[in-house]
């Protein structure tokens, strides 16, 4: 069974950063494009970004809201992939989902992880 | 990149159909045969229901539909069950990136 569990969430202030993780099970990343997908509360889900795979060159890119502040890697070793977000503001506030997309189809979602950001 | 535009929500009958549209532009929905549909049932993760404009994941029953005119892709839900009840989300690729609808509140009168 493919599992993603997200975790690093929790309440910052305003300007600060955060790391999230996302660790598979059930499924090998390394030929997998991932994403990152939020859904601030009571609102709708808002893509944030995608890595590819490091054999089909490991860039990633960002939707225009966290271009220059979010940043995405991934540790295939580790299984692992991660969003780096800094200058957090409080509109960042959202559940944030990790995803698997092939073909354009989001296939397994992780549970998600809250992140909050205020004063 | 702005959301795709759906209807905020629809209702019918048990037994029913509901359609949802997706309205986007030449750039997304209108460009590319990659747009998806999601459910989500208050509280759980998105579900995957409608791939390819058409295709239904094994599991997903088949009174789910989808379709693409032009700009505008449609989730249709034939002989509407209690447990649809749900918000409803497409997505599609948009070179490189994806854009995802506003949503749509199906209710089961």
């Amino acid at each position: 069974e493919v599992q993603l569990v997200e975790s690093g969430g929790g309440l910052v202030k305003p300007g600060e950063s955060l790391r999230l993780s996302c660790a598979a099970s059930g499924l090998s990343i390394s030929n997998a494009w991932m994403t990152w997908v939020r859904q601030a509360p009571g609102k709708g889900l808002e893509f944030v970004g995608r890595i590819k795979s490091k054999s089909d060159g490991g860039t990633a890119d960002y939707a225009a809201p966290v271009k220059g502040s979010f940043s995405i890697s991934r540790d295939d070793s580790k299984n692992t992939l991660y969003l780096q977000m800094n200058s957090l503001k409080t509109e960042d506030t959202a559940v944030y989902y990790c995803t698997t997309v092939t073909s354009g189809r989001f296939n397994y979602w992780g549970q998600g992880t809250l992140v909050t950001v205020s004063s | 990149q702005s959301a795709l535009t759906q209807p905020r929500s629809v209702s019918g009958s048990p037994g029913q159909s509901v359609t949802i549209s997706c309205t986007g532009t030449s750039s997304d929905v209108g460009g590319y045969s990659y747009v998806s549909w999601y459910q989500q049932h208050p509280g759980n993760t998105p579900k995957l229901m409608i791939y390819d404009v058409s295709k239904r994941p094994s599991g997903v029953p088949d009174r789910f539909s989808g379709s693409k005119s032009g700009n505008t892709a449609s989730l249709t839900i034939s002989g509407l069950q209690a447990e649809d009840e749900a918000d409803y989300y497409c997505c599609s690729y948009a070179g490189s990136l994806y854009v995802f609808g506003t949503g749509t509140k199906v209710t089961v009168l």
